[in-house]
């Protein structure tokens, strides 16, 4: 079956580490994304990439990092200096182009900091 | 810039009720795509519907229709015969035609038996 998929589901750090999230697509979409998503509030973006070794940063980019090394892989590094990095992530891919093709979205990844 | 509004943050409706779903869109573009998206409790986003700039259509899909009205740079939602299954946050999103989509605050839906 073709999706997204995303791990692991929820995701506990201490205070001052870096934890990454995984996010792969076997749906052969050559963009991605990463949002972030806070109770009450619509998705905000992290962090996008329209091929692969490119990516460029969203709306909240600060305290995160990616890579896009291969087409299907597009993970989420969650650093230290990210504030306050309790959120539900969502990763997404589309088909690149027009902005007329939608995103398919991934389960998503809880984080908590304790 | 782009921008989406939902005013209505929480709505709470007994079973078989109709209910709608606002969503007030602004952009400076002649080109763009309008989107609604399901979160259900689970938390993954379900894609609903993607209308273009070009295409007033309303579109009805069983008990689900949208109203698409450029007059008023609005994409409202409506559930007919709403059921406990619909209880969910609902997203609207808008996407330029070069540029990347961006979301409402939600809308969440709660259905009581």
């Amino acid at each position: 079956d073709g999706g997204i998929t995303q791990s692991p589901k929820y995701l506990f750090r201490k205070e001052g580490q870096n934890v990454t999230l995984s996010c792969e697509q076997n749906l052969n979409h050559d963009a991605m994304y990463w949002y972030r998503q806070d109770p009450g509030q619509g998705l905000r973006l992290i962090y996008y990439s329209q091929i692969v070794n490119d990516f460029q940063k969203g709306d909240i980019a600060e305290g995160y990092s990616v890579s896009r090394e291969k087409k299907e892989s597009f993970p989420l590094t969650v650093t230290s200096a990210q504030k306050n990095p309790t959120a539900f992530y969502l990763c997404a891919s589309r088909i690149s182009g027009t902005g007329g093709n939608e995103q398919f979205f991934g389960p998503g990844t809880r984080l908590t900091v304790l | 810039a782009q921008k989406v509004t939902q005013a209505q943050t929480e709505i709470s409706v007994v079973e078989k009720e109709d209910v709608t779903l606002d969503c007030v869109y602004e952009t400076r573009d002649t080109t763009y795509y309008l989107f609604w998206y399901k979160q259900p409790p689970s938390g993954e986003l379900v894609f609903l519907i993607r209308r273009n700039s070009f295409d007033e259509q309303n579109e009805i899909s069983g008990r689900y229709s949208w109203n698409f009205q450029k007059s008023t740079s609005s994409f409202n939602f409506t559930i007919t015969a709403s059921q406990v299954v619909d209880s969910a946050v609902y997203f609207c999103a808008l996407s330029e035609a070069w540029d990347d989509m961006r979301f409402g605050a939600g809308t969440r839906l709660t259905v009581k038996p």
